[in-house]
């Protein structure tokens, strides 16, 4: 069975913080993605990658940036977090074709 | 870049009848388009795909349909049940190892 791993379900931060999420996948997967999800919005890209040490910006890649050191861990940073990125967090990795999403964290930053 | 409008943004049905959801495309380079299905608290799941070479594609309750030439695809799901209550997206992609562009997602409730 196919895993992608995310390290926290919920998440509580404050304001200015320096926030990691981790995500780890089993598969050997090549590409690894970062969305986040908000309501009436659907699932935007944030960062992805399709190599180690390799990152492309997706549609929103303001204020966060990525580390992929090894292949199967997708990290994503929030430099200093700001309220208006309190949302879900969803993680993925693409084999051939289809892409496996992990189960999310819910980011709330006070 | 691509482009994936997705109708409607909420859909309620009775049990047992059937539910169509509808996405357009703008790139004709697309060929790959999966739909996921994500329920409370948890990531999206794959639930079905179609290729561009595929006009239909069934599996069980559920199908999707593809028309190329007029840029859209659809999920049909028949004989619905409670727990097909979710949201649900599709997406397209380029190519097979690209990344995928989602619509916005809709919100099925499907009462007893």
């Amino acid at each position: 069975d196919v895993k992608v791993t995310q390290s926290s379900r919920y998440l509580v931060k404050r304001t200015g913080e320096k926030v990691f999420l981790e995500c780890v996948q089993d598969m050997d997967h090549e590409n690894m993605f970062w969305y986040r999800q908000d309501p009436g919005l659907g699932l935007r890209l944030i960062y992805f990658s399709y190599d180690v040490k390799m990152k492309e910006k997706g549609d929103i890649p303001e204020g966060y940036s990525v580390s992929r050191e090894k292949k199967e861990r997708f990290s994503l940073i929030l430099e200093s977090a700001s309220t208006n990125q309190t949302s879900m967090y969803l993680c993925a990795s693409t084999g051939t074709g289809t892409a496996f999403f992990g189960q999310g964290t819910r980011l709330t930053v006070v | 870049g691509e482009n994936v409008e997705q109708h409607p943004s909420t859909l309620s049905v009775q049990e047992g009848d059937s539910a169509v959801i509808k996405c357009t495309y703008s790139d004709s380079a697309s060929n790959y388009f999966p739909w996921y299905k994500q329920e409370l608290g948890k990531g999206p799941q794959l639930i079905i795909d179609i290729r561009s070479n595929v006009g239909e594609k069934k599996d069980q309750r559920i199908a999707v349909t593809l028309n190329k030439t007029a840029k859209h695809f659809s999920l049909h799901i028949t004989e619905t049940q409670p727990e097909d209550s979710a949201v649900y997206f599709c997406a397209a992609s380029e190519r097979t190892l690209g990344r995928l562009y989602f619509g916005r997602g809709t919100q099925l409730t499907v009462w007893p």
